[in-house]
């Protein structure tokens, strides 16, 4: 069966400083894989997609950036931290096909001091 | 612009029935999910409709209208386990994954 994982779970980092939150989907080959940030009481939006190992999609222009170095791996990375990059991130897989359902990591709630 | 639009918020009590509006406008149409996310974790899949109709699945319920760009998740014998947020998402004709903000459903005793 399928499984995505996310981590870490927390963390509290000051303005300025880096980030990286990593996601690893075992049990399928090539999956489409996202980063989305839910802020407070709001919807998902969605930050990055890939389709493939070095393809990323960014859909909102921030200091934020993704990676894919390995088909199953999807990275969220940030140089400098803005006190509006907290939030809860999420990562989520899908099959490649167009349709079908997304499957959900179990998120990563970033506070900035 | 793309858009789809869920109440906030809605409250019903233990044993009811609750019904939760979603109407989209997206370009072109590719299927529609509803998922339930409980406070602090991450979203969980419930349904997924592309035809028009009615999908049930235990309590869980969920109908399509294409034409009418709507939908609905419909709660049976609501239980205070069921208080969570509710988001409602289609796809558009791009693939893209358009997201409501999701409602918040709270069960009162």
């Amino acid at each position: 069966s399928q499984t995505i994982h996310q981590w870490p779970a927390t963390l509290v980092q000051p303005v300025g400083s880096p980030l990286s939150l990593e996601c690893t989907v075992e049990g399928t080959s090539n999956p489409n894989l996202y980063w989305y940030r839910q802020a407070a009481g709001r919807g998902l939006q969605l930050l990055f997609y890939s389709v493939g190992i070095g393809q990323i999609s960014s859909e909102v222009p921030q200091n934020l950036s993704a990676s894919r170095p390995q088909d199953r791996q999807f990275i969220l990375s940030s140089k400098k931290l803005l006190l509006s990059d907290s939030g809860f991130y999420l990562c989520a897989w899908k099959t490649g096909d167009h349709t079908g359902e997304l499957f959900f990591g179990e998120g990563s709630r970033l506070t900035v001091l | 612009g793309q858009n789809i639009d869920q109440p906030t918020e809605m409250t019903a009590t233990e044993g009811a029935i609750v019904q939760i509006n979603c109407t989209y406008q997206t370009s072109g149409f590719n299927g529609l999910f509803w998922y339930q996310q409980h406070a602090g974790e991450a979203p969980t899949f419930l349904s997924y409709n592309v035809l028009d109709g009615l999908e049930e699945k235990g309590r869980f319920s969920s109908f399509l209208s294409r034409s009418k760009g709507y939908s609905y998740l419909l709660l049976k014998e609501l239980q205070m386990k069921d208080s969570a947020s509710y988001l409602c998402a289609a796809w558009d004709s791009n693939y893209q994954l358009i997201w409501g903000a999701g409602t918040k459903l709270i069960i009162k005793p």
